[in-house]
């Protein structure tokens, strides 16, 4: 079975540069969450989207922004990159919006700042 | 916002034996899920128990909504068990799941 894509798996940057995170849900899931993984913590949400719109918002730094397209992939674009921005970011995707669905996770984006 | 405590927080068990894991929120949620996080990082769906019992080969997962806690037990555990057990809900409307701090489980050979 098809499953949510995360493009690229690893990425090492400077401080102050910009990266740009790519989410692929799964196909036919129309609701795509961004959380990050700080070392030795759980995932914290960031951002959702529904149908190409903002659904929600969590914890998310000014310094990140994203979207979602018409064929419902999203992107996650960090700027200004700090050494605590150093973090696993997965992407999940979900069926319907609302209470109850399931949500599935990709693989995850290991980001590095040096 | 809602609370979720997983116990304990460490485990080490010796391969074949038996385990339960305990997930506890602090309010009614609308969804409730299971997952680990394998040595590599990658989060793999366990179960999907908002109520209710499940079972997947040697895992298995009950969720007693009205007593707000999750169990997953894990059976003749092996070294591939070896990882961290994240317990994850949601409350709101927009989904964003609040995860526990994780159970870091060590089967030995």
């Amino acid at each position: 079975a098809a499953g949510v894509i995360q493009s690229p798996r690893h990425l090492i940057k400077e401080k102050r540069e910009t990266a740009t995170l790519k989410c692929y849900p799964i196909p036919r899931h129309d609701t795509v969450y961004w959380y990050q993984q700080g070392p030795g913590q759980d995932p914290q949400f960031l951002i959702s989207f529904y149908e190409k719109m903002q659904s929600d918002k969590g914890s998310i730094p000014d310094r990140f922004s994203a979207q979602q397209f018409s064929d419902y992939h999203s992107e996650l674009n960090m700027s200004s990159l700090e050494l605590g921005d150093s973090a696993l970011y997965f992407c999940a995707s979900s069926l319907g919006r609302g209470e109850g669905y399931e949500q599935y996770f990709g693989p995850g984006t290991r980001l590095t700042v040096t | 916002g809602i609370q979720v405590e997983q116990s304990p927080p460490d485990l080490i068990l010796q391969e074949g034996a038996n385990s339960t894991l305990r997930c506890n929120f602090s309010d009614s949620v609308n969804n409730l899920q299971w997952f680990h996080q394998n040595p590599w990082g990658q989060l793999i769906n366990l179960f999907y128990i908002p109520s209710g019992t499940k079972q997947n080969g040697r895992l298995s997962a009950t969720t007693v909504a009205t007593e707000r806690y999750s169990l997953l037990y894990i059976s003749s555990s092996q070294t591939t068990d070896s990882g961290v057990y994240f317990c994850a809900v949601n409350k709101a409307a927009g989904n964003k799941l609040t995860f526990g701090g994780g159970t870091r489980v060590l089967v030995k050979p």
